[in-house]
């Protein structure tokens, strides 16, 4: 029962540098999420894919770039990291093929920091 | 626009105690709502759910009731255990704004 896997568990860059963080999901969800979480903020939600081929901005995207590579992974790409997105980055999947009410499964994230 | 607000945290409380968190809304239209737990070093869980007024979401001995006259989805539970030390967040949902989450309440509870 693997649900959502994220790698890598942690990370640690330099400004400037660039690295992608993995997501894949063995639930046949169309639709897949990136969030950030901040201290004091919540979840904000940086990109999302509501069907395989498809990705849509959210609330925080710039600086980041996604790629929806099949129906089981989407991956977030920092091109060139920053100090301000030093952050837990969570991965959630779920079902239908628009962003709806239904809930949604996350993985247990990534904890990024950007020296 | 849309917001959720949840009540700051830290709360600590016994084992046995009852529990309120409150969360409060913002939202035109008819949004769902929901509550999500964050255990340490984990992911969010859904915790429960309401999708209409009046309507009430339950799980694991957690309560909340969608009151559309107060705007409000406050989380319950009459007897805390050390186990449901952890995160808790409201969420909001419409086809206006998608999912908004609140900035989440930490609970702690003491043996």
């Amino acid at each position: 029962n693997a649900g959502v896997t994220q790698t890598p568990k942690f990370q640690v860059l330099k400004t400037g540098q660039s690295m992608t963080l993995q997501c894949a999901q063995d639930m046949n969800h169309n639709s897949m999420y990136w969030y950030r979480q901040d201290p004091g903020m919540g979840l904000r939600l940086i990109y999302y894919s509501a069907s395989e081929g498809t990705t849509d901005k959210g609330e925080v995207p710039n600086g980041y770039n996604v790629s929806r590579l099949n129906k089981r992974e989407f991956s977030l790409r920092l091109e060139s990291a920053a100090p301000s997105q030093t952050s837990v980055y969570f991965c959630a999947s779920s079902a239908g093929t628009a962003y709806s009410n239904q809930p949604q499964h996350f993985g247990d994230g990534t904890r990024l920091s950007i020296l | 626009g849309n917001s959720v607000t949840q009540m700051e945290g830290p709360v600590t409380l016994s084992e046995e105690a009852f529990l309120t968190i409150n969360c409060t809304y913002t939202a035109t239209g008819y949004p769902s709502l929901f509550w999500y737990v964050q255990y340490p070093g984990e992911g969010l869980q859904l915790l429960l759910k309401a999708t209409k007024a009046d309507d009430k979401g339950s799980n694991k001995g957690f309560e909340a009731t969608y009151r559309k006259e107060t705007t409000s989805f406050h989380l319950e539970k009459g007897s805390v255990q050390v186990s449901d030390s952890a995160v808790y967040f409201c969420a909001l949902y419409s086809s206006a704004s998608k999912i908004i989450f609140g900035s989440g309440t930490r609970l702690s509870i003491r043996p």
